[in-house]
């Protein structure tokens, strides 16, 4: 099946600091990247869609702002928490849509991230 | 934003016992989804249905697409230790615009905690 990896798989850092993470499809192009947050046992919550060469459509309640979404190929979406605080902290995860396979509208899912901020 | 009502929200249970979890929601989804994921993971696709009244195995594993569009089981025969971790449904609609019919986002259930004592 279709890889999607994520880089770093863990990041600590101080209060008021930026943390890029990184969201690669391995094996396939994904014109579509998605980016979910998932606080401690508790479900996953898209935060924004990430087209490549387009802006990236953000849900309701997430600041744009704050969580910068740049999917600079087809191969490739960061999502960067801007200014981080204590209440950012997290389990980042992104997921990518194999456009040419056999089911186009399948997600494939990143290993995810965790963000802990001091 | 919307969830899914997913239930149980844990299960306790001994080897070799069958499970079941079901999610419901108010309004029709076009297509229904059923993933796990393990500590620090991202989620891995189990089932995928498509069809209203679809009955889908996977090994052990078997889910339908209840006839109402408006909700999902799933069900695991013969559980074994390494079945345990968090199971997600998903729902997810069709959108029409001028280019055509696509999926749209996932929405996720609040997750059903598995622990099986061996």
């Amino acid at each position: 099946g279709a890889v999607v990896s994520q880089h770093p798989s863990r990041v600590i850092c101080k209060s008021g600091t930026s943390v890029k993470i990184e969201c690669r499809s391995l094996d396939f192009q994904a014109t579509t990247m998605f980016w979910y947050r998932q606080f401690p046992k508790q479900s996953l919550m898209l935060m924004a869609t990430s087209n490549e060469g387009s802006k990236a459509t953000y849900e309701q309640g997430v600041e744009k702002d704050k969580f910068l979404i740049n999917h600079a190929s087809l191969t490739l979406s960061t999502l960067t928490v801007t200014s981080a605080h204590p209440e950012d902290s997290s389990f980042y995860i992104c997921s990518a849509r194999d456009q040419a396979g056999g089911n186009p509208n399948e997600q494939f899912f990143g290993p995810g991230t965790r963000l802990t901020v001091l | 934003g919307q969830q899914l009502n997913q239930s149980p929200q844990s299960m306790f249970i001994q080897e070799g016992e069958d499970v079941s979890m079901n999610c419901t929601s108010s309004s029709i989804f076009n297509t229904w989804l059923w993933y796990k994921q393990e500590p620090g993971e991202g989620p891995v696709l189990l089932i995928a249905l498509y069809k209203a009244g679809e009955l889908t195995s996977n090994g052990r594993l078997t889910a339908q697409f209840g006839i109402t569009r408006k909700d999902s089981f799933l069900n695991i025969s013969a559980s074994i230790p390494s079945d345990v971790g968090i199971y997600f449904c998903a729902g997810q609609r069709m959108r029409s615009n001028a280019g055509g019919t696509s999926y749209g986002k996932l929405t996720f259930g609040q997750g059903t905690i598995l622990t099986v004592h061996p």
